[in-house]
């Protein structure tokens, strides 16, 4: 079954500054990967996706994140972080007629 | 754009309560979900269902757990004497295709407080 590690659960960072949030998973098979937002109180909110294709996909709010099947990685950037991008991102994973599976998350906080 | 809609927002109940959480899918997707989120964790899959039955459910989702389709837009969860530790955040998901490659269309989620 597929699993999902996110490498940093905190990733405290000055407004403005680049950001990457590091997520790897484990498949035996192809797989397709998310990247979801949850702001404080509020639901997942679906960033990006990767289904196939192209391994840099463009996200919104200015995010991407680049699929890397040799290393098994879907890294999340955003080269330049706003205050309003704090929040808590998931990567998530599923594999074709699987049931999708998230990381435990990565806390961004923009600080001024 | 089309949305995942749960009731209730927030939801107290006393321990060794039966709560129902609700949610209408999206009108035209075929496969749904719920999902957990205890306070400050990860986001846990708990169950999928597809043409009125469970597909797949994880470890969590004991005998205290049920879901059911009643109406052609419901998709209920329900939990049976609840327990402190039922306490989280439940997100209801629906998709579209036969293989889920779109992703999940999540709903703004249930909190429920047992106290």
């Amino acid at each position: 079954a597929q699993s999902v590690t996110q490498l940093d659960s905190q990733v405290p960072v000055f407004e403005e500054a680049p950001v990457e949030l590091r997520c790897n998973y484990s498949s035996s098979v192809s797989v397709y990967l998310f990247w979801y937002v949850q702001y404080p109180n509020q639901g997942l909110q679906l960033l990006l996706k990767y289904l196939s294709g192209s391994t840099l996909v463009k996200g919104i709010n200015g995010f991407e994140a680049e699929f890397n099947k040799s290393q098994t990685s879907f890294h999340l950037r955003k080269p330049s972080v706003h205050i309003s991008d704090t929040a808590e991102y998931f990567c998530a994973v599923s594999e074709p007629n699987n049931d999708m599976r998230f990381g435990a998350g990565t806390r961004l906080t923009v600080k001024p | 754009e089309p949305e995942v809609t749960q009731t209730p927002s927030h939801q107290v109940t006393q321990m060794g309560q039966e709560v129902i959480l609700r949610c209408v899918p999206i009108s035209n997707h075929l496969y749904f979900y719920w999902y957990r989120q205890i306070l400050g964790q990860k986001v846990e899959f708990l169950v999928s269902f597809y043409n009125n039955e469970i597909s797949e459910k994880s470890e969590i989702f004991d005998d205290q757990f049920s879901v059911e389709r009643p109406d052609g837009s419901n998709f209920t969860l329900k939990i049976r004497s609840t327990k402190l530790e039922d306490s989280a955040m439940y997100f209801c998901a629906s998709s579209e295709g036969s293989d889920r490659t779109p992703g999940y269309t999540f709903g703004s989620g249930t909190r429920l407080t047992v106290v």
